[in-house]
């Protein structure tokens, strides 16, 4: 089991150009998750997806789009990407059970737009 | 505006004392906590996590108390040990599929 896994892990930009971040994960989970990791900020939602085919806004959602490829993907794509979204994005997928849920992550990726 | 805050950003603990980090929130809908535990240049992993409908949680060395007249949690690390040296994050959730992250908290183990 590889988990989460997420590509690139590293990635310089110019402004306005675009990407897309990849994020797969092998464990059969529903929910995926986009999450951004600034100093001083913690961890903030960019776009869940509950299951597959649905998405969702989280808290900081303005400059991204996602797309739910299937059950084991879940991309993040900066249109035209801003100094703004220099950051460490992480992935996670959501384990449910009876006695808790669980987020897992993958390692990130370190972007940045010059 | 934050809904989950940690307002000590850091905290420096003796090998084989308590460690205690706080987390408080400010919306009431919020049912079910969750503590990470971050390394550099690591994903965030799961640690311990507590529903609203109980006040206390234990999981080995990890305890999670829940006050939610106060709107406050925190996790009792005992007794801390130098690998536990890490950020640490706490979140809550209202729905069952979105979560709210605080700030972290690096907490550092002097041996």
């Amino acid at each position: 089991n590889a988990g989460v896994t997420q590509t690139p892990k590293f990635q310089v930009l110019k402004t306005g150009q675009s990407m897309t971040l990849q994020c797969a994960q092998d464990m059969n989970h529903n929910s995926m998750y986009w999450y951004r990791q600034d100093p001083g900020m913690g961890l903030r939602l960019i776009y869940y997806s509950a299951s597959e085919g649905t998405t969702d806004k989280g808290e900081v959602p303005n400059g991204y789009n996602v797309s739910r490829l299937n059950k084991r993907e879940f991309s993040l794509r900066l249109e035209s990407a801003a100094p703004s979204q220099t950051s460490v994005y992480f992935c996670a997928s959501l384990q449910t059970s009876v006695l808790y849920n669980e987020q897992f992550f993958g390692p990130g990726t370190r972007l940045t737009v010059l | 505006d934050q809904q989950v805050k940690q307002n000590s950003p850091s905290l420096s603990v003796q090998e084989g004392r308590i460690s205690i980090l706080n987390c408080d929130y400010t919306n009431s809908m919020f049912d079910y906590f969750l503590w990470y535990k971050k390394y550099p240049a690591e994903g965030p992993t799961f640690l311990i996590s507590i529903s609203s409908i109980k006040d206390k949680n234990e999981d080995g060395r990890f305890t999670v108390f829940l006050n939610k007249s106060a709107k406050h949690l925190s996790l009792h690390i005992v007794p801390s040990q130098p690998g536990d040296s890490a950020v640490y994050f706490c979140a809550a959730s209202a729905e069952f599929y979105k979560y709210i992250f605080g700030t972290g908290t690096r907490l550092k183990v002097l041996a």
